[in-house]
């Protein structure tokens, strides 16, 4: 298996601009996990899907952030209109069930929002 | 409140000399434990995890951890550490409904 792909591995994108992320998870996977780390915050939960559902989408800093899942192989992350205070890693993750099977995790993609 | 800690950091340590990283918790139930390592610019990875059974697990690239349910805590070892173990390592306890709490991470320096 491939892993967890992400796509693009860097964005440089400017203020006001629409960018989106794309994640595949594992096949068979059924739970996935957008996060998003800085230096300041550290790793945050921005939302997490079961079986294309969105479960939990509280840690979405605003409305300029939304995330869809249309099936069980690929979801997006969409931040619009950007701002610099967007820059981060974002990371997708994949699981099979919770509990002790563990996520694995992307190579994440570098946004930096000039 | 559920939370994890990690006290450190960060940590430095010298090639070949023991290391440890620190690792407590305060979750309801009998959580599950796993233990992240972070390399530059690359995404987290599978280091081990504490399911039942024996306190001490091991996992990769030599690294042990030791589970005490009486002081919630699950501190990650190596007995000799290598220059390639420095990165930032992550505790995460799973939650009541089985998601992983990610501590805030501590950096772990080898020097040699």
């Amino acid at each position: 298996d491939a892993g967890v792909i992400q796509s693009p591995r860097h964005e440089v994108t400017e203020m006001g601009q629409e960018v989106t992320l794309r994640c595949k998870p594992i096949s068979g996977h059924d739970y996935l996990f957008w996060y998003r780390q800085t230096m300041m915050r550290g790793l945050e939960l921005l939302i997490y899907f079961n079986n294309n559902v969105p479960i939990d989408d509280s840690g979405m800093p605003e409305d300029r952030f939304s995330a869809k899942m249309p099936n069980a192989s690929f979801s997006t992350l969409k931040i619009q209109p950007s701002e610099p205070r967007d820059s981060a890693v974002y990371f997708c993750a994949s699981s099979l069930s919770t509990g002790g099977n563990g996520y694995t995790f992307g190579s994440g993609t570098r946004l930096t929002v000039v | 409140a559920q939370s994890v800690a990690q006290p450190e950091d960060q940590v430095n340590v010298a090639e070949g000399n023991p290391l440890t990283v620190k690792c407590t918790y305060s979750v309801s139930g009998n959580p599950y434990l796993f233990w992240y390592v972070q390399y530059p610019n690359r995404g987290l990875q599978f280091l081990l995890k504490y399911i039942t059974g024996d306190n001490l697990v091991k996992g990769s690239y030599g690294f042990e951890a030791e589970f005490n349910k009486s002081q919630t805590s699950f501190h990650l070892k190596k007995p000799s550490a290598l220059v390639s173990d420095s990165a930032l390592y992550f505790c995460a306890p799973t939650d009541s409904w089985g998601k992983l709490q990610f501590g805030a991470g501590t950096q772990v320096v080898v020097t040699p």
